[in-house]
């Protein structure tokens, strides 16, 4: 059973248009991270919530927000989307305890026209 | 900030060839090591990972790691690489209590028949 879904699958928006893109866990898991990937690159992480704390990374563009209303659901939005946003979006989480492993989602693939 | 580097952008070797590929952290505290793969247009896999007790870990498809902590690597080995290998290979890095999931940028492995 899958256990980070992220939805849609594959999400086609226009240049400037807001998009959300949606994450959830059945794990109770603390951490929730979202990471940027570009083809043939490394997933880049754009930030993380511990629990409710949200901490963004430095070099994250302002366009791009998070929300996290409860434990399970975290939200990606991208107010103004650019051609160079067109990337694949990854959730993962962590339990942010001992020894854990980061569980990912199957990503949100967007496209901007 | 801790950080993950890989010591190859691109690596190309003959099928039954010996693997290595490198990846150093630099966070001086306790980590938990990871590695992913990624096949050409699909999700990241989880290779193996490294959380403690003996240094040299096995993984799925035949790879293995070793954690040399005085050396802050987790280089990860096969003694004999298939043409189904090529993919994109990522060295990850969380703290133990962590909530930073930081990845290398990644090595691509083509296998040639």
């Amino acid at each position: 059973d899958a256990m980070v879904i992220q939805n849609p699958r594959y999400q086609v928006t226009q240049f400037g248009k807001p998009v959300t893109l949606s994450c959830s866990q059945t794990l109770n898991h603390n951490v929730m991270y979202w990471y940027q990937q570009k083809s043939s690159q490394a997933p880049k992480l754009l930030f993380h919530y511990y629990d409710k704390d949200f901490n963004n990374e430095a070099d994250t563009p302002d366009n791009f927000q998070s929300r996290r209303p409860n434990t399970s659901f975290c939200f990606l939005d991208i107010r103004s989307p650019g051609l160079g946003d067109a990337a694949m979006y990854l959730c993962a989480t962590t339990s942010g305890l001992q020894n854990t492993e980061a569980f990912f989602g199957q990503g949100t693939r967007l496209t901007v026209v | 900030a801790q950080s993950v580097s890989q010591h190859n952008h691109h690596v190309i070797l003959s099928e039954a060839a010996s693997l290595e590929l490198g990846c150093n952290y630099s966070y001086g505290g306790t980590v938990n090591l990871f590695w992913y793969v990624q096949y050409p247009g699909q999700h990241l896999q989880l290779l193996l990972k490294y959380f403690s007790g003996d240094p040299l870990v096995k993984g799925i498809k035949g790879f293995e790691a070793e954690f040399i902590k005085s050396k802050f690597s987790f280089n990860l080995r096969k003694p004999s690489v298939q043409w189904s290998d090529t993919a994109e290979y990522f060295c990850a890095v969380i703290h133990s209590y962590g909530q930073n999931f930081v990845f290398g940028p990644g090595t691509r492995l083509s296998v040639l028949p």
